[in-house]
């Protein structure tokens, strides 16, 4: 069974700081690691898709890091704001192009 | 960006009623659809994933005859919970894509369903 875990669960963060969060997955078997934002009564919106170790990519103030060989991404905020309050979700492609989820990280920006 | 409308938003409905969910496409041809689940503080759990023209294709212990996905156009798939129990209750999300390599999936708004 595919895990993917999702570290912390919850995170209360000041407006203006910067923050970062864990997403790790099995080394083996990888094809793409995929981030989502997901906000309250909104659809989950697609952030990255990473593919290759070693992977940066960046969208506004919002980063994301792979390492394939030892299974983890980290997404980065930087300089939060309050629209950045929301879940953020990592899922894990597996061979049939299927997503495993993450449980997610409730971020929570408070002004 | 790319669109998916999914509807209706909330069901409130009696035990043994069949719902029938859409989830559209609206700009562009979704070659294959994901139908999740999501329990309360857990992850989104894929139920199935169907192809357009083509049969589903259903997770171990999901039960088809349950749960009925017609994908019959690039732009349309419907999940079915067919005489769904209180135990049905929960969140159904779908996704699309389109049919290039390591593209995201796009996900409508979900459905809250209640079965008294």
């Amino acid at each position: 069974i595919l895990n993917v875990e999702q570290s912390p669960q919850s995170l209360h963060v000041q407006e203006g700081d910067s923050t970062n969060f864990t997403c790790s997955f099995p080394s083996s078997n990888f094809y793409a690691l995929h981030w989502y934002r997901w906000e309250t009564a909104k659809s989950p919106e697609a952030l990255f898709v990473m593919t290759l170790n070693g992977d940066e990519k960046k969208k506004g103030r919002i980063s994301a890091t792979l390492n394939t060989k030892e299974g983890y991404s980290y997404l980065y905020i930087k300089g939060s704001q309050p629209e950045d309050s929301a879940t953020y979700l990592c899922a894990f492609m597996t061979g049939a192009q299927k997503l495993v989820f993450g449980q997610g990280t409730r971020l929570t920006i408070n002004p | 960006g790319a669109v998916v409308s999914q509807h209706p938003s909330r069901v409130i409905c009696k035990s043994g009623t069949s719902v029938k969910i859409e989830c559209r496409s609206l700009d562009f041809q979704a070659t294959t659809m994901f139908w999740y689940r999501q329990f309360p503080k857990q992850s989104l759990m894929l139920m199935a994933t169907s192809n357009e023209g083509s049969k589903a294709t259903y997770e171990q212990g999901v039960e088809k005859d349950k749960f009925l996905i017609n994908h019959a156009s690039l732009t349309l798939s419907t999940l079915t919970v067919t005489s769904a129990h209180p135990e049905d209750s929960s969140f159904y999300i779908c996704s699309a894509k389109d049919g290039l390599q390591n593209q995201p999936q796009h996900f409508g708004d979900g459905t809250r369903l209640s079965i008294l």
